[in-house]
């Protein structure tokens, strides 16, 4: 299946700094990628839709100036966390579809942890 | 939109036994349905996905059926490993390339040996 890769793995910071997480499409051109977050042993839930060239589209509930998405290029999104506090610790991961119509594919994930 | 139910949440089998995991979605505009296996730490994986015009797909042990009708689906795993043992997702969504799947909340399967 496609490849979707993501920058860093693990991240530890103070409370009140800013993360930024990249996705990349590795093998294939994504016009669209979807942020996930996950709690421990709980489900992915979506957290916005990152379209290239254009504004993201956030679900309800997640505040688009505290979470900025940029999708810049057909294979990178990034998403920075800013002001980051301790309830932001959780896993980030973000997905491609490839082709446009077919499956879904994830990156192996972002652990944020806030101090 | 979309809404995914999925039981049960937690499913202890003996090795070798089968476990069937099932779900219901709400839209009946979805035609797009994934399953995913994921590992502690790990992201989600692909397994078997299946779309509205076909009503069972399987692949060596993992078979998925669908029923439109009801708006329900189910992943079978049969001849269960130990390996087997993970948080299985189930998915919904449209067919089109900016449509995100909406998920369920997951199973938890344990295959003791």
């Amino acid at each position: 299946g496609a490849v979707v890769s993501q920058h860093p793995s693990r991240v530890i910071c103070k409370s009140g700094t800013s993360v930024k997480i990249e996705c990349r499409s590795l093998d294939f051109q994504a016009t669209t990628m979807f942020w996930y977050r996950q709690f421990p042993k709980k489900s992915l839930m979506l957290m916005a839709t990152s379209n290239e060239g254009s504004k993201a589209t956030y679900e309800q509930g997640v505040e688009k100036d505290k979470f900025l998405i940029n999708h810049a290029s057909l294979t990178l999104s990034t998403l920075t966390v800013t002001s980051a506090h301790p309830e932001d610790s959780s896993f980030y991961i973000c997905s491609a579809r490839d082709p446009p119509q077919g499956p879904q594919y994830f990156g192996p994930g972002t652990r944020l942890t806030v101090l | 939109g979309e809404n995914v139910e999925q039981h049960p949440s937690t499913l202890s089998v003996q090795e070798g036994d089968s476990a069937v995991i099932k779900c219901t979605y709400s839209d009946s505009a979805s035609n797009y349905f994934p399953w995913y296996k994921q590992e502690l730490g790990k992201r989600p994986q692909l397994i078997i996905d299946i779309r509205s015009n076909v009503g069972e797909k399987k692949d060596q042990r993992i078979a998925v059926t669908l029923n439109k009708t009801a708006k329900h689906f189910s992943l079978h795993i049969t001849e269960t490993q130990p390996e087997d043992s993970a948080v299985y997702f189930c998915a919904a969504s449209m067919n089109s390339g900016n449509t995100p799947l909406v998920f369920g909340k997951g199973t938890r399967l344990s295959v003791i040996a």
